[in-house]
């Protein structure tokens, strides 16, 4: 049964920082892994998909990186700002999305 | 191009009631999802469509939980009777999926339901 773990579940950081969530699944079969933020109240949007053939995929201030052998993927957050404060989800898709539990960010000024 | 959109947003209610949930899909996109979000939690898939049949719905509670999606467009989902456990967020999302190969799926912003 595939389970997907992120780490850490919170992260509180002053803005400028660079950051790095993790995100572990038990399955290396899958067809692609996406990052998803969500803010609160609202639904969830897709940041970055990466192919399970892919080894990584950037967009703006954001690189998702793959390692399917191990199970991990990372997600770099580079020069964060207060905007950047929600929950990341990560989800593998096996045929379906299988999510984390996420991580909660809060940059603050 | 509009979103997938869902109604209602909120909705309270208390226990051994019912309730359902509408979304509107992305126009053009053949496969709908329903997923569970419980707090602090990530979202579960409940049901997946491709057009109007089921795919997948191996985590639907069928006691209580019942889904349809009519013409393959618009889908409903109902819960009779809700539980206190059912209070959720409950996403809905659409995807293009006209092969076999999975694609990027848009969701909703979600009906959060309380039972009391």
């Amino acid at each position: 049964k595939q389970e997907v773990t992120q780490i850490p579940a919170a992260l509180s950081v002053p803005e400028g920082e660079n950051l790095v969530l993790n995100c572990s699944f038990t399955d290396s079969a899958i067809y692609n892994l996406q990052w998803f933020r969500q803010d609160p109240g609202k639904g969830l949007t897709s940041l970055l998909l990466i192919q399970s053939s892919q080894r990584e995929q950037t967009s703006g201030r954001l690189n998702a990186s793959l390692d399917k052998s191990s199970g991990r993927s990372t997600l770099y957050i580079a020069a964060s700002q207060p905007g950047d404060s929600a929950t990341y989800l990560c989800a593998v898709n096996t045929d379906k999305l299988i999510f984390g539990t996420g991580t909660r960010l809060q940059v603050f000024p | 191009e509009a979103g997938v959109a869902q109604s209602p947003r909120y909705k309270i209610i208390e226990k051994r009631q019912s309730v359902a949930f509408w979304c509107n899909p992305i126009s053009g996109h053949a496969t709908l999802y329903w997923y569970q979000q419980i707090l602090g939690q990530g979202p579960k898939l409940l049901i997946q469509f491709q057009n109007n049949g089921v795919v997948d719905d191996s985590q639907l509670p069928k006691d209580r939980f019942s889904a349809e999606r009519l013409k393959g467009v618009d889908s409903t989902l109902k819960i009779q009777p809700a539980k206190l456990e059912d209070s959720a967020v409950y996403l809905c999302a659409s995807s293009l999926r006209r092969t076999g190969s999975p694609d990027t799926q848009y969701f909703g912003p979600g009906t959060r339901l309380t039972v009391l």
